[in-house]
C-alpha cells in the first residue's frame, strides 16, 4: 500500500518568512495530493490540492509543487502570519474506479507542527 | 449548512463496554470514511464506504465495525473497546463520481474517546 513520509515534524519561523513542508510517497499510482490544515482542537480542513497532471498550483500565499518522477510534493507558504500556526498534513491518494463510481483512499503523512512567531 | 456531524464529541468509558459513534452528512456524498488520529502518526483510515451497503477495511480496522444502511449515516462501532483504542476519531465524506476523479474530503469535528 501507499506510504507517505512528511518532513519536518516541527517548523518554527518568524512572521513574514516562508515555510516549506515536504512529503514523499511510495505508490506511483497515486494521482491526487491534498494538504490539510488542522488548528488546535479543530477538524482538518483542505487548504489546497494538486492532481498528477499538473506540476504546480498556487492560491494566494500558498503553493504546492509536485515532482512525479521523484515522487515528492511540497507545500510552500509565503509571508507567513501567526494565524498560519497549525498542524499541516499532506496526503496521497490513488483513484479506484468500480461500476462508474470513483473514490480515493487517502494516506496521510505524520503531520508538521508549524509555529509562526510574531 | 453543508456539514459532517459526529456524536458524541467526547466519551470516557470502560474496557469492554460497547459503544457507537455516529456520523451523518447532509451533502448527499457517496463516499464516507473513518480515521483515527494519534500523536506522531497522522490520520489513519479505519474503514471506508463507497456507497450504501458497500464498506471496506482501511489501514487499521481491527477492533472496529461499521455499517452503511443509509447514504447519510456511517456509524463506527466498537464492540469491545480496549485502552489502545483511546484516540481522536474523525469521520469524513466526499462526493464520488466516475471519470477517475478524486474529490476533497470534508471532515467532522472529531470525537475524543478515552477507554479506561
Amino acid at each position: 500500500g501507499e506510504n507517505v513520509e512528511q518532513h519536518p515534524s516541527t517548523l518554527s519561523v518568524q512572521e513574514g518568512d516562508s515555510a516549506v513542508i515536504k512529503c514523499t510517497y511510495s505508490d506511483s499510482a497515486s494521482n491526487y495530493f491534498p494538504w490539510y490544515k488542522q488548528e488546535l482542537g479543530k477538524r482538518p480542513q483542505l487548504i489546497i490540492d494538486i492532481r498528477s497532471n499538473v506540476g504546480e498550483k498556487k492560491d494566494q500565499r500558498i503553493a504546492v509543487t509536485l515532482n512525479k518522477t521523484a515522487k515528492h510534493f511540497s507545500l510552500h507558504i509565503t509571508e507567513t502570519q501567526p494565524e498560519d500556526s497549525a498542524v499541516y498534513f499532506c496526503a496521497a491518494s490513488e483513484t479506484h474506479d468500480a461500476g462508474g463510481t470513483s473514490y480515493g483512499k487517502l494516506t496521510f503523512g505524520q503531520g508538521t507542527i508549524l509555529t509562526v512567531h510574531p | 449548512e453543508a456539514q459532517v456531524t459526529q456524536n458524541p464529541r467526547y466519551l470516557i468509558t470502560v474496557t469492554g463496554k460497547k459503544l457507537t459513534v455516529t456520523c451523518s452528512q447532509n451533502m448527499n456524498h457517496e463516499y464516507m470514511s473513518w480515521y483515527r488520529q494519534d500523536p506522531g502518526l497522522g490520520l489513519r483510515q479505519i474503514y471506508y464506504s463507497m456507497n450504501v451497503e458497500v464498506t471496506d477495511k482501511g489501514d487499521v480496522p481491527e477492533g472496529y465495525k461499521v455499517s452503511r444502511k443509509e447514504k447519510r449515516n456511517f456509524p463506527l462501532i466498537l464492540e469491545s473497546p480496549s485502552p489502545n483504542q483511546t484516540s481522536l476519531y474523525f469521520c469524513a465524506s466526499s462526493i464520488s463520481r466516475g471519470g477517475n476523479s478524486n474529490q476533497p474530503q470534508h471532515f467532522g469535528d472529531g470525537t475524543r474517546l478515552s477507554i479506561l
